[in-house]
């Protein structure tokens, strides 16, 4: 059974760096061909897609933000961590870690697990 | 990468059919055959029901389908349901290596 969870902090001050932590289980990172990402979703808002690191170590950001993310991954501990530096307001939202599986047709192009997510606000 | 284009809204009474559509471009929806749509209850996380265009999870009701036509894709909802009422969300990977999502759209079971 494959289960994910996100946690960190639930508020921030604007300025500061955010550390959000996956757990997970039911597979592991190491397996060749597993991905995962992060996506979030402001409060009534739409869903972005930030960030994804595969069994590999390869990493991919999103081109807007791609200078305030770092995406990384410990297989021994079953985690992937998020990094998001100079946090503002506009930040605020709702943070899911999410798998990527391989597909039929060998590529990685959808999200079939998600964490609960957890809110981060950003206020001073 | 700007968001894929879908109708904030729709809405349709139990037993009839809805479609909603997500228009990228060609560097997204137009290039690969990799739009999913996934539905959303509020304060819950999405739930995968489309993957690549049209396959469907197993789990998923056979009355979801979707399909593609140039850079507009399309996610069907037959014998509409009480329980189907929800946000809608498609996404693409793009030729950027991300992917991008469309704006949601909030189905109303009339």
């Amino acid at each position: 059974q494959v289960t994910l969870r996100e946690s960190g902090p639930a508020l921030v001050k604007p300025t500061q760096t955010l550390t959000l932590t996956c757990t997970f289980s039911g597979f592991s990172l190491s397996t060749s061909g597993m991905c995962m990402s992060w996506i979030r979703q402001p409060p009534g808002k739409a869903l972005e897609w930030l960030a994804r690191i595969d069994w590999d170590d390869d990493k991919y950001y999103s081109t807007s933000l791609k200078t305030r993310l770092t995406i990384s991954k410990d297989t021994s501990k079953n985690q992937v961590v998020l990094t998001m530096t100079n946090m503002d307001p506009v930040d605020t939202a709702t943070y899911y870690c999410v798998r990527i599986p391989r597909s039929g047709s060998g590529s990685y192009t959808y999200f079939d697990y998600w964490g609960q997510g957890t809110l981060v606000t950003v206020s001073s | 990468q700007s968001a894929l284009t879908q109708p904030a809204s729709v809405s349709g009474s139990p037993g009839q059919s809805i479609t909603i559509s997500c228009t990228g471009t060609s560097s997204d929806v137009g290039r690969y055959n990799y739009v999913s749509w996934y539905q959303q209850y509020p304060g819950k996380a999405p739930k995968l029901m489309i993957s690549e265009v049209s396959n469907r999870p197993s789990g998923v009701s056979n009355r979801f389908s979707g399909s593609k036509s140039g850079n507009t894709a399309s996610l069907t909802i037959s014998g509409l349901q009480a329980e189907d009422e929800a946000d809608y969300y498609c996404s693409s990977y793009t030729s950027s290596s991300t992917w991008v999502f469309g704006g949601g759209t909030k189905l109303t079971v009339l």
